[in-house]
């Protein structure tokens, strides 16, 4: 058990769906982040919230829209997104920012097709 | 632009064998280079870490080797075990984000 958890695992959304990922962590972390896993391509990162506070938005599409309500709790809300964003999704989370070089802490990811 | 570039995509290695993986970077504000393992299902978990300012960082059979001025760092892993395949991930940071290689696939052959 990594502390990290992500509902659901699997998804599959056609292209005019609107669903959301959820990610709670239970290592009274202070910082989150939202990475897109693909194939044969280096891990994306998409967002970064420090204290509840987006401190990162890697040029992300507004198809894809995030929400941290506290702490604990990463959202991803997802409509109108392309096949092309059929990847698996990471939540992550660590005690400090990527200055402090903290370790970060994986969830096991949302497998998401879009078809 | 990939940032980090690692080689090679996969490696078989046989059992008892030293597994070696590569990476490469450009960027000299990076100041610490994490190594992750992920094994099917589930998300990357850090292996070790080490700092420009060591050459080897050495955790049980798992060994970071590193070279400042060639900008190169590699993972060694000492007598390989079927337990070890999964998929290695390379990561380098600048203070603001972590930039990850694309990943080595491991099998260890019994």
């Amino acid at each position: 058990e990594t502390g990290v958890t992500q509902t659901p695992r699997h998804l599959v959304m056609g292209m005019t769906n609107k669903k959301s990922l959820k990610c709670e962590q239970h290592l009274g972390h202070n910082a989150m982040y939202w990475y897109k896993q693909s194939a044969k391509k280096p891990l994306e990162l998409m967002f970064v919230y420090n204290f509840k506070e987006q401190t990162e938005n890697n040029s992300v599409p507004s198809r894809f829209s995030p929400e941290c309500p506290n702490s604990s709790h990463l959202f991803l809300h997802l409509h109108t997104l392309q096949p092309e964003d059929s990847a698996l999704y990471l939540c992550a989370s660590s005690q400090g920012r990527p200055r402090d070089s903290y370790e970060q802490y994986f969830g096991p990811g949302t497998r998401l097709t879009v078809t | 632009q990939q940032q980090v570039k690692q080689s090679p995509q996969s490696l078989i290695v046989q059992k008892g064998g030293i597994s070696i993986i590569n990476c490469a970077y450009e960027n000299t504000a990076f100041d610490y280079f994490p190594w992750y393992q992920q094994f099917p299902g589930k998300g990357p978990a850090l292996l070790i870490a080490i700092r420009p300012d060591v050459s080897e960082k050495k955790e049980g059979r798992f060994t970071i080797s590193f070279n400042k001025s060639a900008k190169q760092f590699s993972l060694h892993i000492m007598d390989s075990q079927p337990g070890d395949s999964a998929t290695y991930f390379c990561a380098a940071s600048d203070g603001n984000q972590f930039y990850f290689g694309t990943g080595t696939s491991l099998t260890v052959i019994p």
